[in-house]
C-alpha cells in the first residue's frame, strides 16, 4: 500500500547509545520531515527535506542528524540519546510544504533511560 | 505567541450531538490542514483547504481566509470520533500546528 513507513515502532535505548530512526514513502514526494510529539508541546520540527540531497533544520534540530540521499527514504540519526529524546516521533510527506495533503508515518515511541 | 490557537482545548458530548472546533491564525496562508489522531495511534489527515467548505462524511471543515479561521464540524457525534483534532498551517519552510483538541464522545 501506498504511504509512508516507519520503523520501529518501539525502542528503548540507554542514555549515550545512537540509532537511526527509518521513514520511507512510495509517493515520490519531494518534502519530508520529522516531527517529535510530547505531552502539552504538540508537534514539533525537527528537520525536514524539500528533496534529494537537500536538508534543513527545523524548530528543535539539536541532537538529530538526517540526510536525503533518494527521494524516498529520510532517516533520522539520534547521535548520542538522551532522556529529552523520549518521545514519540512521526515522519510525514507532502509533494510540497503546506500546498497539498500531508501523509504522515504511524509513530515511533522512543524511551531513553 | 504561536501563530495557530485552537479552541476548545477539551470537549466532552454525548453521541449524536453536533461538534465544532476552532482555529485561528495569524500568518497569511495558502492552504489549512485539520489532522486526527486517535489515543496512542497515528495522524491521519482530514481535510486541506483553502477557501470555502469541503465535506467528508459526518466531517466538515470551513475556512475564512479573510478572518484567518478555520471551523471543523462533526455532525451525529459518535464514539469513534473520540481523538485528538489538530489544525495546522504552512508557515515559511514547515507546517505550524496548533496544541489540538482533545475530544472525547460518550455513548
Amino acid at each position: 500500500n501506498a504511504g509512508v513507513t516507519q520503523t520501529p515502532k518501539f525502542q528503548v535505548l540507554k542514555t549515550g547509545q545512537s540509532m537511526t530512526l527509518q521513514c520511507a514513502q512510495d509517493m515520490n514526494h519531494e518534502y519530508m520531515s520529522w516531527y517529535r510529539q510530547d505531552p502539552g508541546m504538540g508537534l514539533r520540527l525537527i528537520h525536514y527535506s524539500v528533496g534529494a540531497g537537500i536538508t534543513d533544520q527545523g524548530e528543535v534540530p539539536n541532537g538529530y542528524n538526517v540526510s536525503r540521499s533518494t527521494t524516498e527514504d529520510f532517516p533520522l540519526r539520534l547521535l548520542s540519546a538522551a532522556p529529552s529524546q523520549t518521545s514519540v516521533y512521526f515522519c510525514a510527506s507532502s509533494y510540497s510544504r503546506g500546498d497539498y495533503g500531508y501523509t504522515f508515518g504511524s509513530g515511533t515511541r522512543l524511551t531513553v533511560v | 505567541k504561536n501563530e495557530v490557537e485552537q479552541s476548545p482545548q477539551n470537549l466532552t458530548a454525548q453521541e449524536g450531538e453536533f461538534i465544532t472546533i476552532n482555529c485561528s491564525y495569524s500568518v497569511g496562508i495558502s492552504a489549512l490542514h485539520w489532522l486526527q489522531q486517535h489515543p496512542g495511534g497515528g495522524i491521519v489527515s482530514l481535510f486541506m483547504l483553502s477557501s470555502g467548505k469541503k465535506k467528508h462524511g459526518r466531517l466538515i471543515a470551513t475556512i475564512n481566509i479573510q478572518e484567518k479561521h478555520s471551523s471543523l464540524h462533526i455532525t451525529a457525534s459518535h464514539p469513534r470520533d473520540s481523538a485528538v483534532y489538530i489544525c495546522a498551517v504552512p508557515y515559511g519552510n514547515k507546517l505550524v500546528f496548533g496544541a489540538g483538541t482533545i475530544l472525547r464522545v460518550k455513548s
